[in-house]
């Protein structure tokens, strides 16, 4: 059974740039996260979706990140413009549902550089 | 949510039994005690999870005592496969049985030859 699939690996832009990232989630999985990780830290949660709707983006910089999933299957993760503090290894993680403590299941991760 | 403590680093000989201690002093009643590990370049795996006293699966123990207030990752006989960040997490409880994950900055454990 494939995991959660992530694209791209690895992308290196201009600052003020546009980059988006994508996510496919285990089949069945209603919740889907993404996670930005900075280097030595732990991943720090950008938004989580049950389904479609997104049930938590507080930490979600909103003038220049956004999200969406549409269909409630695949999600984009998107940054516009990019500045050089994006620089980081953003993760997307899926979960059985939000009713259960299931285990989530991460993604391998794109690791964006912003020069 | 509730906060939690591990120590940032610690060093094991292969074939040792490896403790990692987790505070947890304000989790909440529903709350679950999780742990994931995290090699270099890739994303977090879940390890194990528990509500109290004690559960092992084929990779690891869980000790939580009866306050709660703290938990422990027992990795027996380690391997220099095992070195890896250690993330220790508790649901923050919102809601019935939504689970929020939020990490800290983990246990980095290296396994020396």
């Amino acid at each position: 059974e494939a995991g959660v699939v992530q694209s791209p690996r690895y992308k290196i832009i201009e600052k003020k740039q546009p980059v988006a990232f994508w996510c496919n989630p285990i089949s069945g999985h209603n919740t889907l996260y993404w996670y930005r990780q900075n280097l030595g830290q732990g991943p720090e949660l950008l938004i989580r979706y049950e389904n479609e709707e997104a049930v938590d983006d507080s930490q979600l910089p909103k003038d220049r990140f956004s999200a969406e999933r549409l269909k409630g299957v695949d999600s984009t993760l998107k940054i516009q413009p990019a500045e050089l503090g994006d620089s980081a290894v953003y993760l997307c993680a899926s979960s059985l549902n939000q009713l259960t403590n299931t285990e989530a299941f991460f993604g391998q991760g794109t690791r964006l550089t912003v020069v | 949510l509730a906060k939690t403590t591990q120590p940032i680093s610690m060093d094991s000989y292969e074939g040792q039994e490896v403790n990692i201690t987790c505070s947890h002093n304000n989790i909440a009643t529903n709350d679950y005690i999780t742990w994931y590990q995290q090699f270099p370049s890739q994303g977090p795996r879940f390890i194990i999870q528990g509500y109290k006293t004690k559960v092992t699966n084929e990779v690891a123990s869980l000790f939580i005592p009866a306050d709660r207030k703290s938990s422990t990752l027992s990795l027996p006989r380690v391997s220099l496969s095992d070195t890896a960040v250690y993330y220790c997490l508790v649901g923050d409880g919102m809601g019935a049985g939504s689970y929020q994950l939020t990490f800290g900055k983990g246990t980095k454990l290296s396994v020396i030859p």
